[in-house]
């Protein structure tokens, strides 16, 4: 069974310092890695995603991501955070095998706040 | 082009109603799935329809129900509402089914509320 832990509810930066967002995953099969963003009233965005390509992936709006599979991690960066990154994250497996890729699982996500 | 769209964006009903949710995918798109998010929490899978066909379901009891149109479009059902119902329903769209690392593109949601 595959299950994602966001290891930060909530997390505050001044605008301009770094962000640092964290994610660890458990798969049984080689699996796909998500960051969705959800602001107030909206729907979920694709930032980015991993499919076994490159360990480092980038994004949208300056964020990236890399990943580790030796710790099991999918941690979310970016350098400079932007008052318009306030929102909620979510870190989101899916599973590449095993029949039960079509379904994603998702964090219980992370509350972004950047204060001015 | 239109993203996913969905409608109601807003219902309240009471316990005990039935409700139907709609979706229409984005143009191309074949596969639809629904999620709950419960206020604070993450999306939980409910359904997963590819070319009309069930792909996938989640733990959630039979009060819940969907199926799929031949225009891929979508309806989501819940019977016997609980006041645990209340949540935000999500729709998403992807290309194909099962695809490594497929994206699915979500629409604003609908929220419900059961009082």
């Amino acid at each position: 069974a595959q299950s994602v832990t966001q290891l930060d509810s909530h997390v505050s930066v001044s605008e301009g310092t770094p962000v640092l967002l964290r994610c660890n995953y458990s798969s049984s099969y080689s699996p796909s890695l998500f960051w969705y963003v959800q602001h107030p009233n909206k729907g979920l965005q694709l930032l980015l995603k991993y499919t076994s390509a490159a360990t480092l992936v980038k994004g949208i709006n300056g964020f990236e991501a890399e990943f580790k599979k030796s710790e099991t991690s999918f941690h979310l960066t970016k350098p400079s955070a932007h008052m318009s990154d306030a929102a909620e994250y979510f870190c989101v497996v899916s599973e590449g095998g095993g029949g039960s890729n079509y379904k994603l699982t998702f964090g219980k996500g992370t509350l972004l706040t950047v204060n001015p | 082009d239109a993203g996913v769209t969905q409608s109601p964006t807003h219902l309240i009903k009471t316990r005990g109603q039935q409700v139907t949710l709609r979706c229409s995918p984005i143009s191309g798109h074949k596969s639809v799935s629904w999620y709950q998010q419960v206020l604070g929490q993450g999306p939980q899978f409910i359904f997963q329809y590819y070319e009309k066909e069930e792909r996938g379901r989640g733990n959630f009891p039979d009060r819940f129900s969907a199926r799929q149109f031949p225009n891929y479009s979508s309806e989501l059902n819940v019977n016997a509402l609980l006041l645990g119902d209340s949540a935000l329903y999500l729709c998403a769209s992807s290309l194909g089914a099962s695809g490594r690392g497929e994206t699915q593109y979500f629409g604003p949601g609908t929220r419900l509320l059961v009082l």
